[in-house]
């Protein structure tokens, strides 16, 4: 059972198109909600964390927004570039046993 | 702050060896430690939590015997894949949990990308 889904897998944009990355998950006991890039074989960059009484976090280019009724997260990255290539995980944080449960990831080019 | 490093960042071993990875936290204390593996083009799996001067818990299907973790000290933990095989060839990461403000927050690794041949 998968329980942070994110969609879709790949996405292919021409440079300053905007982005945005969709994450879903099943289990109500989540309560905040991270965002992290990943360059290939390296490892992860942390750039926004929702906290549950939260509904969105802001970052420069980048905007989270969360909505556990529904069970959804939003990363959106304004203004696109080639630089904003790399693969973005959203991953869901539980309080019981202080983990974080990963989504599959989508894998962003942004095309000059 | 909250610096996390990992040693080493890669390594190619023959079947059959043990390798050990640690995780260090740089610059603050950790008592809790997550152990992650990535294969190609998928997302993290955690294997298992690491708790400081106690047995780590492992998520399912994940054998205690063949990953071994140690968790020392509140700034490093170690983790050895015993009598490796090509199978256990992955990219493995960690993360140290910091407690601030009432917020859990893990700062990860930079990996380390094991190839057994």
């Amino acid at each position: 059972k998968q329980e942070v889904t994110q969609i879709p897998a790949a996405l292919s944009v021409p440079e300053g198109e905007n982005l945005v990355l969709n994450c879903s998950f099943t289990d109500s006991a989540i309560y905040n909600l991270q965002w992290f890039r990943q360059d290939p074989g390296k490892g992860l960059t942390s750039l926004l964390l929702i906290q549950s009484s939260q509904r969105e976090q802001t970052s420069g280019r980048l905007n989270a927004s969360l909505d556990k009724s529904s069970g959804r997260s939003t990363l959106y990255i304004a203004a696109s570039q080639p630089g904003d290539s790399a693969t973005y995980l959203c991953a869901g944080f539980k309080a019981a046993g202080n983990k974080l449960t990963f989504g599959g990831g989508t894998r962003v080019l942004v095309k000059p | 702050g909250a610096v996390v490093s990992q040693h080493p960042s890669r390594v190619i071993c023959k079947s059959g060896t043990s390798v050990k990875i640690e995780c260090r936290s740089l610059d603050f204390q950790a008592t809790t430690m997550f152990w992650y593996r990535q294969f190609p083009k998928q997302s993290l799996m955690l294997m298992a939590t690491s708790n400081e001067g106690s047995k780590a818990t492992y998520e399912q299907g994940v054998e205690k015997d063949k990953f071994l973790i140690n968790h020392a000290s509140l700034t490093l933990s170690t983790l050895t894949v015993t009598s490796a095989h090509p199978e256990d060839s992955s990219f493995y990461i960690c993360s140290a949990s910091l407690r601030s403000g009432g917020t859990e927050t893990q700062y990860f690794g930079p990996g380390t990308r094991l190839l057994v041949l």
